[in-house]
């Protein structure tokens, strides 16, 4: 059962565009959906975070929007840079259990041609 | 320096052959978790330690254990490795002081032939 689904799966921008990743939920007890950005060979790092209660979150280039009622959330980033290739992972997290675990989408392999 | 440690980074070894992954992060976090994470498949939570002595399974915690006797460390403990335990590792800690989010080490790629 895949709770967060993630599309696409791979993604090619040219430098300045926009990239737009897309996510879906299915459980409604998720309350903070972060995206994480991963290089090769390192581990995910938190980029951007939103819990539900807002519908959008701006942190320079990088804009996640929420859907609640279409149980949706994505991630904008503007003017994207050959820097910002590298794949990126949506996920969501149910605070209110006792394992903070993070259930994540499949990833996107994004890349920026210069 | 804040981080997740993880040894070692590369693993080549034989079905059966019992292996330790260690973990240690030293931002005092209550919280440490084990990912793997697989082509297609995103990561998936292995066990997961809420605190020293608690333990509990994620959701693929067959083939593995884990302890935590001591705060900073949570080693992931592969008894009788298969090949379909080749994968990429991912350790992560978090507290509740900054709201659960969660910092990942840097991985153990792990192969099993």
């Amino acid at each position: 059962q895949q709770q967060v689904k993630q599309s696409p799966q791979s993604l090619i921008v040219q430098k300045g565009g926009i990239s737009i990743i897309n996510c879906a939920y299915e459980n409604t007890a998720f309350d903070y959906f972060p995206w994480y950005q991963q290089f090769p060979g390192k581990g995910p790092a938190l980029l951007i975070a939103i819990r539900p209660d807002v519908s959008e979150k701006k942190e320079g280039r990088f804009t996640i929007s929420f859907n609640k009622s279409a149980k949706q959330f994505s991630l904008h980033i503007m003017d994207s840079q050959p820097g910002d290739s590298a794949t990126y992972f949506c996920a969501a997290r149910n605070s209110g259990g006792s394992n903070y675990k993070l259930t994540f989408g499949k990833g996107t392999l994004l890349t920026v041609n210069p | 320096e804040a981080q997740v440690t993880q040894n070692p980074r590369y693993l080549i070894t034989v079905t059966g052959k019992k292996l330790t992954v260690t973990c240690s992060q030293n931002m005092n976090h209550e919280y440490m978790s084990w990912y793997r994470q697989d082509p297609g498949l995103g990561l998936r939570q292995i066990y997961y330690s809420m605190n020293v002595e608690v333990t509990d399974k994620g959701d693929v915690p067959e083939g593995y254990k884990v302890s935590r006797k001591e705060k900073r460390n949570f080693p992931l403990i592969l008894e009788s490795p298969s090949p379909n335990q080749t994968s990429l590792y991912f350790c992560a800690s978090s507290s509740y002081r900054a709201n659960y989010e969660q910092y990942f080490g840097p991985g153990t790629r792990l192969t099993v032939t």
